[in-house]
């Protein structure tokens, strides 16, 4: 069973652009949460999707979105890209959901560098 | 906002030494998860407490849900070299929620 798939691993952008990261869940899994991961900061939750809907939402501005596909694909944006956005961006699985006791898969990961 | 915090921030130790890692909140839990981060990856989940005082074992690891769920810590017997890592918890709160400490950063040297 293939575990939960983020392109691309790595990426270098500049100050003002957008990016987009991509994350391909476990097959079944209908949720799909995203992370952000600094040194300073740890691991902060973005937003979580269910089914195509924004289930939850951290607390992050709104140059940060996503979405949620039929398949359960998910993709995140990053817009207007600020150099504190460097960070690893982790995108986690489930088959309900994070919470009630409920196991979430984590990608490997997508780094991203604001130069 | 509820938050967890996590200590030693970074533990060194030798092969073959215990270790504990701390995990506090002023805040209930409902649940209580520990995973492992190693360089490159991703989290992986090691254990999920839910009922307070719980305490699971897993081979030399050894977890405890505080009696009030707002704590927990984690036990290390007779550390290896494979126990090098991240290691992080996070707690569920209301709303399905899940709040991450700040991680401990545990080395284990040969």
């Amino acid at each position: 069973k293939a575990g939960v798939t983020q392109t691309p691993r790595y990426l270098i952008k500049t100050r003002g652009q957008q990016v987009t990261l991509s994350c391909s869940p476990i097959s079944g899994h209908r949720s799909v949460s995203w992370y952000q991961q600094t040194p300073g900061q740890g691991l902060q939750f973005l937003f979580e999707y269910f089914s195509e809907t924004q289930r939850n939402k951290g607390n992050f501005p709104g140059r940060f979105s996503g979405r949620q596909f039929s398949n359960s694909r998910s993709e995140m944006n990053v817009s207007t890209l600020e150099l504190g956005d460097s960070a690893l961006y982790l995108c986690a699985s489930s088959i309900r959901g994070q919470g009630a006791g409920n196991t979430i898969y984590f990608g490997e990961g997508s780094w991203l560098t604001v130069v | 906002t509820q938050l967890l915090e996590q200590s030693p921030q970074f533990l060194s130790i030798q092969e073959g030494e215990n270790l504990t890692v701390y995990c506090n909140s002023s805040s209930v839990f409902s649940s209580l998860q520990w995973y492992r981060q190693e360089p490159g990856e991703g989290p992986v989940l090691l254990v999920t407490v839910v009922t307070g005082g719980e305490v699971k074992k897993l081979k030399r690891l050894t977890f405890q849900f505080g009696d009030a769920r707002k704590d927990s810590s984690l036990h290390i017997t007779a550390a290896q070299t494979g126990d090098t890592g991240l290691y992080l918890c996070a707690g569920e709160a209301a709303g399905n929620k899940l709040t991450f400490g700040g991680g401990t950063r545990v080395l284990v040297k040969p």
